[in-house]
């Protein structure tokens, strides 16, 4: 079993439509991020989770994009309206600790046409 | 400012040791220094991480320079399987990691 699932691994969306990623890890994480990676570059960090509470948002455009994690597991980011721009692969990753391993998803590839 | 600089590119000959390295003259005294590799249409793998001392695992070595501002991942047999983008990744005491731009790892037959 997968650390990490993505859903869904492929979305094709208009723009100013509303889209939104699921992000579900096995239990016993407390650190959840959210990265956005653009074609050719590192992924960008979004949003980053400690339990259900953010601890960095700062990257995350807040008008148009939101992220949650109620139970303080699972995951997910939603963004309204698309943009063009916004086309990019969507990682999420969990940790146990500070500077142990991340496990990270496969991502989700948003197209926005 | 990026915390961590690469070079984009590199290349090597398949079962020839290869010699990553990663700039990372900003980092604060307390942030380790990850690395992880991604293959095309997947997320990125763990491969090691270190703070001041030298690092082995199966997978690779990781040198921290002794004044930390700069690190070099070895895999010390590449393989064709080895061929990826390997990130370089400022990891601070919140978690928080930082991601570089990567370097495109190729391997020759």
């Amino acid at each position: 079993e997968a650390e990490v699932a993505q859903s869904p691994r492929y979305k094709i969306t208009e723009k100013s439509q509303a889209v939104a990623f699921w992000c579900d890890p096995i239990s016993g994480h407390a650190t959840l991020y959210w990265y956005r990676q653009i074609l050719g570059q590192g992924p960008e960090l979004l949003v980053q989770f400690q339990d259900e509470s953010v601890v960095d948002d700062s990257q995350l455009p807040k008008d148009r994009f939101s992220a949650e994690r109620l139970k303080g597991v699972d995951s997910t980011l939603k963004i309204q309206p698309a943009e063009l721009g916004d086309s990019a692969m969507y990682l999420c990753a969990v940790s146990s600790r500070p500077n142990t391993e991340a496990f990270f998803g496969q991502g989700t590839r948003l197209t926005v046409v | 400012d990026a915390k961590t600089t690469q070079p984009n590119s590199m290349e090597s000959n398949e079962e020839e040791p290869v010699h990553l390295p990663c700039n990372h003259s900003t980092i604060s005294g307390t942030d380790y220094i990850h690395w992880y590799r991604q293959l095309p249409s997947q997320g990125p793998e763990y491969v090691i991480h270190g703070l001041t001392s030298n690092v082995n695992n199966r997978m690779a070595s990781l040198a921290i320079a002794e004044d930390r501002k700069s690190s070099t991942l070895i895999l010390h047999r590449a393989t064709l399987r080895d061929a990826a983008v390997y990130y370089c990744v400022a990891g601070d005491a919140g978690n928080m990691l930082t991601f570089g731009g990567g370097t495109r790892l190729m391997v020759k037959p």
